[in-house]
């Protein structure tokens, strides 16, 4: 049963580039989210998507935007990248949206902006 | 707005000693969930356990243990004779996702850096 999978495992970019980044949930799980993670700090919720909505968002500029396809995968776009941006970024998939949904995170993408 | 402070930043046991890792958490829901992670040097986050805020009763999984007290906001993760391969970055983290959906985005503290020596 293969877990979340996420691609590229690593990226670099430079200011002011976009950048996509992809997921693919656990089997049988329909919502994902994705998360930041800054050096040395806890994952920071960025968006959930679930039946191809975005549901829930934290606090994170419109630079950000995602998507999510019929087979549940999903993608997070980000533009205009600056320095601040360089980061893990950590998909999590669960089988639904609700609070006794446990989050299973993939191995994450770690992007780096020069 | 919902908040998980691990006071404990880095924690160096040898090896076979005990360690308790703390976790504060608020909340204004009545009903949440709590949750820990592990995260070895690979970065991947690997789940640990989850308890409902229904549930108090603590709970052992083989050297791991869990003290959830609602009186004091705290979700206190112990490893009983602790090993080497324990040594990676733990968080903790909270949920208020209630259970008829809407998102259960997690919010997690700053996490602890155990290392376990020999």
């Amino acid at each position: 049963d293969a877990g979340v999978t996420q691609s590229p495992t690593h990226l670099i970019k430079t200011r002011g580039q976009q950048v996509t980044l992809r997921c693919s949930p656990k089997s049988g799980h329909d919502t994902v989210s994705w998360y930041q993670q800054a050096l040395g700090q806890g994952p920071q919720f960025i968006f959930q998507y679930y039946e191809e909505e975005e549901r829930q968002r934290g606090n994170f500029p419109d630079r950000f935007s995602g998507h999510q396809f019929p087979n549940y995968s999903s993608e997070l776009n980000v533009n205009a990248l600056w320095l601040g941006d360089s980061a893990l970024y950590l998909c999590a998939s669960s089988p639904g949206g609700r609070g006794t949904d446990t989050q299973y995170f993939g191995p994450g993408t770690r992007l780096t902006v020069l | 707005a919902q908040k998980v402070t691990q006071a404990q930043t880095e924690i160096s046991v040898v090896e076979k000693e005990d360690v308790t890792l703390d976790c504060v958490y608020e909340t204004r829901d009545t009903t949440y969930y709590l949750f820990w992670y592990k995260q070895p040097p690979s970065g991947e986050l690997v789940f640990l356990i989850r308890r409902n805020s229904f549930d108090e009763q603590n709970e052992i999984s083989g050297r791991y243990s869990w003290n959830f007290q609602k009186s004091t906001s705290s979700f206190n993760f112990t490893i009983t004779a602790s090993q080497v391969v324990d040594s990676a970055v733990y968080f903790c983290a909270l949920s208020e996702g209630g259970l008829t959906g809407g998102g259960n985005k997690l919010t997690f503290g700053t996490g602890t850096q155990l290392k376990v020596e020999l």
